[in-house]
């Protein structure tokens, strides 16, 4: 059964803090890792897909990387409207279907 | 840009009750998907359809059924809805250009 852990479940930061979410998985055949922000009562918004191992992408000041076991959302210096919920999932199946972490909560404080 | 968009943000309904959610995406994608989302149980896949009037079970399809008739439109059904179905519903649509995209959700209480 394919599993993924998402840690720590609650972050909070200062404005300017950097730090790391980390999104630890075990499948069998990984088709594609992605990750998406979830702001209070809206549904997921995609931010990345990672395909394989040593694959890193940017956008803006989060940067995701990926390794054969987990996978890193670095953010550098945060802002508060970086504040939101952290959302990893794994692919691994021909249909598409994601099996989802239970998030990560980010608070940035100004 | 992809648009999911789900029929309602928030609904009230009576325990007993056949409840609908309609899905509706613009983007000629073939899967879409049902999820429901609970605090500390994260998104757990309820169905989900890869073609017209094909639909498959997820993690748990108990107590729930969906139909596709045309390809843009999903449907969660409720077959008798219970207080244990309160949740927050979301609808996505897989394309190979975009990926996955989300509704902006239905927030369902069952009283």
């Amino acid at each position: 059964e394919d599993q993924v852990t998402q840690s720590p479940e609650a972050l909070r930061l200062q404005e300017g803090e950097s730090s790391s979410l980390n999104c630890s998985y075990t499948v069998s055949g990984l088709r594609g890792l992605f990750w998406y922000r979830q702001d209070p009562g809206k549904g997921p918004e995609f931010l990345f897909t990672l395909y394989s191992a040593g694959e890193e992408k940017e956008k803006e000041r989060l940067k995701a990387t990926l390794t054969k076991k987990e996978s890193f959302l670095h953010i550098t210096a945060p802002k508060p409207e970086d504040s939101a919920t952290y959302l990893c999932a794994v692919s691994t199946g021909a249909n598409s279907k994601l099996t989802f972490g239970k998030g990560i909560t980010l608070s940035v404080r100004p | 840009d992809v648009k999911v968009t789900q029929s309602s943000r928030y609904l009230v309904k009576r325990t007993g009750e056949k409840v609908f959610l309609e899905c509706v995406q613009d983007m000629d994608h073939e899967n879409m998907f049902w999820y429901r989302q609970d605090p500390g149980l994260g998104l757990r896949l309820i169905y989900f359809s890869y073609d017209v009037k094909m639909k498959e079970k997820g993690d748990i399809p108990e107590g729930y059924s969906v139909s596709r008739e045309k390809k843009e439109r999903f449907s969660l059904i409720l077959e008798s809805a219970s207080t244990n179905q309160t949740s927050m519903y979301l609808c996505a649509s897989f394309g190979v250009t975009y990926g996955y995209t989300f509704g902006s959700g239905t927030r369902l209480t069952v009283v």
